[in-house]
């Protein structure tokens, strides 16, 4: 089973900021395969980013992932006051099983 | 936009099995892969398995010998059976729609996720 780290645990940051995050795994993960989510309080997960760097349906450019191999970065370009929230990779692999990162909590400063 | 619908007992009683059901609107089942992900504060996110609308499926190891999940195509609903329940399968349990082609693999919708507790 492919085990996905992310950090920092917390990321303490501004609006207007750019943050930075990262998703490494444990065993190659196939770009395809690698996505990001954001959860805020009492929701569920939200698709952002899929095949390690494409916007899923309405969401905003600010959000941008790369990587490839095991290690991969979403990144916001300037924080909006409702990006503050827990972004979680996920990814798809060997024995077609999927697995999550712990996630990555991105509160205000 | 799909609004997916969990529904079942918020309480369980240990060694009793968990039973919860997913409504899928519109008659849209055919073509994806029907989901249960759970979220616990310990655990974080955990992929329980999925069933394609044909039949197939797929668990994950770690609670494959407790896990069902079906889908009928009839009612365009999906549910999910976990045997044998202890504490530790207390969470909240989402049900979501799975996409799995050569481009991706990823959860596009989801359930508004429902509390299930294990206790006596």
């Amino acid at each position: 089973e492919i085990v996905l780290t992310q950090s920092p645990g917390t990321l303490s940051l501004s609006p207007g900021e750019r943050a930075t995050l990262s998703c490494r795994a444990s065993q190659s993960v196939s770009s395809s395969y690698l996505a990001w989510y954001q959860q805020k309080p009492g929701q569920a997960p939200r698709l952002l980013i899929y095949g390690a760097s494409s916007r899923a349906t309405g969401i905003p450019d600010r959000f941008s992932g790369s990587g490839s191999g095991t290690d991969f970065t979403l990144t916001i370009s300037r924080l909006e006051p409702e990006d503050f929230a827990v972004y979680f990779c996920q990814q798809y692999g060997s024995s077609a099983i999927f697995t999550f990162g712990p996630g990555t909590k991105v509160d205000i400063k | 936009q799909v609004q997916l619908q969990e529904s079942g007992p918020g309480l369980v009683k240990p060694s009793e099995t968990l039973s919860l059901t997913c409504t899928v609107p519109g008659g849209s089942i055919r073509g994806y892969y029907w989901s249960w992900i759970r979220q616990t504060p310990g655990k974080g996110l955990e992929w329980i398995g999925y069933n394609f609308y044909s039949g197939s499926s797929n668990y994950n190891p770690s609670l494959k010998s407790r896990v069902t999940i079906s889908v009928d195509t009839s009612t365009n609903q999906f549910s999910l059976r976990l045997n044998s329940v202890t504490a530790a399968d207390t969470a909240v349990y989402y049900c979501a729609r799975a996409i799995i082609n050569y481009t991706k693999a990823v959860f596009d919708y989801w359930g508004q996720g429902t509390l299930v507790t294990v206790s006596s």
